[in-house]
């Protein structure tokens, strides 16, 4: 199985930083990768698929990059609504496997 | 407007079984691959099983196969999870997700799309 691996676990940041995830894939998965963000209670939300590929509705300042086996998503100037867990996912291949998840705090 | 609506869950004992159900509205439910995951009280994501738009193809997690079976009745618009021998560790969150790449014979190198809001499966005696 393909290892997803996410850091930091937690990040605590103020409004209009700018925040960087880094996920790890312990093999190569091209760009078969996505990125989710959920709220408590919530259902998670498709933010990036294809590794740097904005889902519609989901506001610019969110990006993604990378390829193969390390991927970043950024927040370019974080807002009081990005509170929440993002993971990322790679269905590269089965099983889908999901990093453990960075929990985003607004100082 | 996409919709998928989870049913089915509840507290069941060790060893049990439960039928989870997700109906679908807004989009063409045959052309869509679909999947259930799953996420454990306070824990992260993890996928269960997919099954295509059309002919059934199927693919589960080693930590359920041979206990659970994904369908879909395209008749009907639903997605079904059939849970047998429940252990205690299969208590969680479980979403119906629906691809989004409408493809309906893949479920390689598909996305996940958009989520119900889920149904709590609790196994305990």
């Amino acid at each position: 199985d393909i290892q997803m691996t996410q850091s930091p676990s937690t990040l605590s940041a103020s409004v209009g930083d700018r925040v960087t995830i880094t996920c790890r894939a312990s093999q190569t998965i091209s760009s078969y990768l996505a990125w989710y963000q959920q709220k408590p209670g919530k259902a998670p939300h498709l933010l990036i698929y294809k590794a740097s590929s904005l889902e519609s509705g989901v506001p610019s300042r969110f990006s993604g990059s990378g390829s193969g086996t390390e991927f970043t998503l950024t927040i370019s100037s974080l807002q009081p609504d990005d509170f929440g867990t993002y993971y990322c996912q790679q269905y590269n291949d089965y099983p889908w496997t999901f990093g453990q998840g960075t929990k985003v705090e607004i100082k | 407007e996409v919709q998928l609506l989870e049913s089915g869950g509840g507290l069941v004992q060790p060893g049990g079984s439960l039928r989870l159900a997700c109906t679908a509205s807004g989009f063409s439910f045959s052309s869509y691959a679909m999947s259930w995951v799953r996420q454990a009280p306070g824990k992260g994501l993890e996928w269960v099983s997919t099954i295509s738009g059309t002919f059934d193809v199927t693919h589960h997690a080693d930590s359920v196969k041979g206990r659970f079976t994904i369908s879909k009745d395209n008749s009907k618009n639903t997605l079904f999870l059939q849970m047998n021998s429940l252990r205690a560790e299969d208590t969680a969150v479980y979403y119906c997700v629906k691809t989004r790449m409408k493809d309906p014979f893949t479920t390689f190198r598909v996305e996940p799309g958009y989520w119900g809001p889920g149904t709590l499966v609790t196994v305990s005696s």
